[in-house]
Formats: structure tokens, sequence, C-alpha cells
């Protein structure tokens, strides 16, 4: 069984570009979330998708950051005009249900994302 | 935003069992105890989760204390490879409300 798959492993970028992200979720599992972690902090919940539906894009800054889920292919999380702030790693999770349902979370290895 | 607090960081010897606290005093009843760790430069990696009863699996234990308002996570034989960040989260059952990850409690294993 395949667990997450996240893509690229590491990514560079040079201010100003675009970056995106990729997540395959665990097989069957219609349900996606993004997080982001920075060097020796938690991670913070970015956002929460469900094919091809947004459920919740609170923790996602409003400005040059977007995530689809789409029908058929991965969830991208797609930052654009990235800043060296934006440097950290992204997570991607998914789980057979929602989040109300109980169900654990499956982890990707995230992306490892370095702004020059 | 985070509901739980967790020591930031607890060593523990090789083969020993360690007792990871969380302290999660605004539980509210539909709440689930969720734990997590992450190893280095890896994504966490779901541990066990339980309501009220102590659950036991292939990884850990957890105690729930009786009012819910603490929790603990228990590795019987500590081992190198459980060296990593323990995360305790409660997730809301019926209904969604996002997950809070706070900084977790890093563990040191120590041969």
């Amino acid at each position: 069984n395949a667990g997450v798959m996240q893509n690229p492993r590491h990514l560079v970028r040079r201010r100003g570009q675009e970056a995106r992200l990729r997540c395959s979720p665990m097989k069957g599992h219609s349900h996606v979330y993004w997080y982001r972690q920075l060097p020796e902090e938690g991670l913070k919940f970015m956002v929460y998708l469900q094919k091809e539906n947004i459920i919740d894009e609170s923790g996602m800054p409003k400005e040059r950051f977007s995530a689809e889920f789409p029908k058929e292919g991965p969830s991208i999380l797609r930052i654009q005009q990235v800043v060296r702030g934006d440097s950290a790693a992204y997570f991607c999770a998914s789980s057979l249900q929602g989040i109300g349902s109980n169900q654990p979370q499956h982890f990707g290895d995230g992306t490892r994302l370095s702004i020059l | 935003d985070a509901k739980t607090t967790q020591p930031n960081s607890m060593e523990s010897n090789e083969e020993e069992p360690v007792h990871l606290p969380c302290n999660h005093s605004t539980i509210s009843g539909t709440d689930y105890i969720h734990w997590y760790r992450q190893l280095p430069s890896q994504g966490p990696e779901y541990v066990i989760h339980g309501l009220t009863s102590n659950v036991n699996n292939r990884m850990a234990s957890l105690a729930i204390a009786e009012d819910r308002k603490s929790s603990t996570l228990i590795l019987h034989r500590a081992t190198l490879r459980d060296a990593a960040v323990y995360y305790c989260i409660l997730q809301q059952s019926g209904g969604y409300q996002k997950v809070t990850f706070g900084i977790g409690t890093k563990l040191q294993v120590i041969p």
C-alpha cells in the first residue's frame, strides 16, 4: 500500500518565482490537508480539501497561496511570487473520511521549500 | 491556538519505559485525544487515540485521566528509534473543527 506521496521532496526557487507542491493521497482517501512547518516549530494548519472542494482555508494566507484537489490527479499547493518567508517544510496528509469521523491522518514526508 | 499543553522536551534511557504527559483542561465531551510522532526529516506518524478508556496498540499505550483533562502516552520500552517529537492533539468527533498541532515534546533516548 502506497502511503501519501509528496513531490518534489526538495524545491528551490528564487524570489518572485512560483512554487507548485504536489500531494497524492493514500488510495481511497478523498480528504486532504496541508500544513506548514518552520524549523523548530509545530505544524500549522493551512487548508483542508475534499475532492474538488475547499472545506477550510482559514490557515492559508489570502494572497499568493492557493490549493486545489481536482477530481483526477494530485492535490496541488501553489505559491505565487515566493518570498524568503515562504521557506519551510510543507506537509500533506490524507484521511479516509473527514476529521469529524475521528479517522487518523496519514502524512507524507513533506516538501522542503527553500527560497533564494 | 493549541488546546493541549506538553513539556518541550524529555529524556529517557534506552529500554526503559517513557511516560509522555499532555494536559487538555478545556477538552469537550466529543473530543478524542490523538497522538502523533514525527521522526527527524519525516512527516508525522499516527500513534494512538482514545476517548475515555485506556488504549493499547503495538506501538504504545494511552492512559486517560478519569476527568479527561490529561492523558499520558506510554512507550513501554524506549528504543533509539523512538527519538522523535510527540504531539498530543484533540480531534472533535461528529463535526468539523480543524486540528491544531502544538510544539510537542521532543523525546531524546539515551543509549
